[in-house]
């Protein structure tokens, strides 16, 4: 079975413009969750997504947002960026059925704002 | 902030057992103890975890206290490919709101030959 996927793999934008990243999950799997790894801050959770309706959000000011679409792969944008949104953007997916929500991430995203 | 505490580092010689505390204290009833590894820069990988049973994958093995105020996951013969940072995070799988990972700062675990 594939794993999670996420595209692009790295990505470069200067201040102020806006970037889209994209998060494909395990098959099967309809929860979706993003987490923001930095240097400073470590790992940190964004938000979930469970069939298309955000269900969990983390400390992040609006210009990050999120959705999830019908086969439950799922997008996160940030618009206005700053130099500090440099980071591993993570995605993870889970099953979220009964007691099984073990969360299994992709590789990354890489964002760099210049 | 996270409910559990690991050592910051931690060494072990290629072909031994690694063996990595965690403690948590404050676990509540209803959380499951939870390890992941992450390889630098890659996306953490999810290693194995237990409420109160010992448990035992093709990775590890978990032990967990009695009390369940402190857990060791152990890597039965390390190898060179295990060095990474590993989390033990405390975690609710059906809480809900509450149902995000919350990450510390894990251990660094380096593998030595």
């Amino acid at each position: 079975k594939a794993g999670v996927t996420q595209t692009p793999r790295y990505l470069i934008k200067t201040r102020g413009q806006q970037v889209t990243l994209s998060c494909s999950p395990i098959s099967g799997h309809r929860s979706v969750s993003w987490y923001q790894q930095t240097p400073g801050q470590g790992l940190q959770f964004l938000f979930e997504y469970f069939s298309e309706t955000q269900r969990n959000k983390g400390n992040f000011p609006g210009r990050f947002s999120g959705r999830q679409f019908s086969n439950s792969r799922s997008e996160m944008n940030v618009s206005t960026l700053e130099l500090g949104d440099s980071a591993l953007y993570l995605c993870a997916s889970s099953l979220l059925a009964l007691r099984e929500d073990t969360q299994y991430f992709g590789p990354g995203t890489r964002l760099t704002v210049l | 902030d996270a409910k559990t505490t690991q050592p910051t580092s931690m060494d072990c010689a290629e072909g031994r057992a690694a063996n990595l505390p965690c403690n948590h204290s404050t676990i509540s009833g209803n959380e499951y103890v939870y390890w992941y590894r992450q390889i630098h820069s890659q996306g953490p990988q999810y290693i194995i975890h237990g409420l109160k049973n010992n448990e035992t994958n093709e990775m590890a093995s978990l032990i967990i206290t009695e009390d369940r105020k402190s857990s060791t996951l152990i890597l039965p013969h390390a190898t060179l490919r295990d060095t990474a940072v590993y989390y033990c995070i405390a975690h609710d799988p059906i809480g809900g709101s509450q149902g995000n990972l919350i990450f510390g700062k894990g251990t660094k675990l380096s593998v030595k030959p």
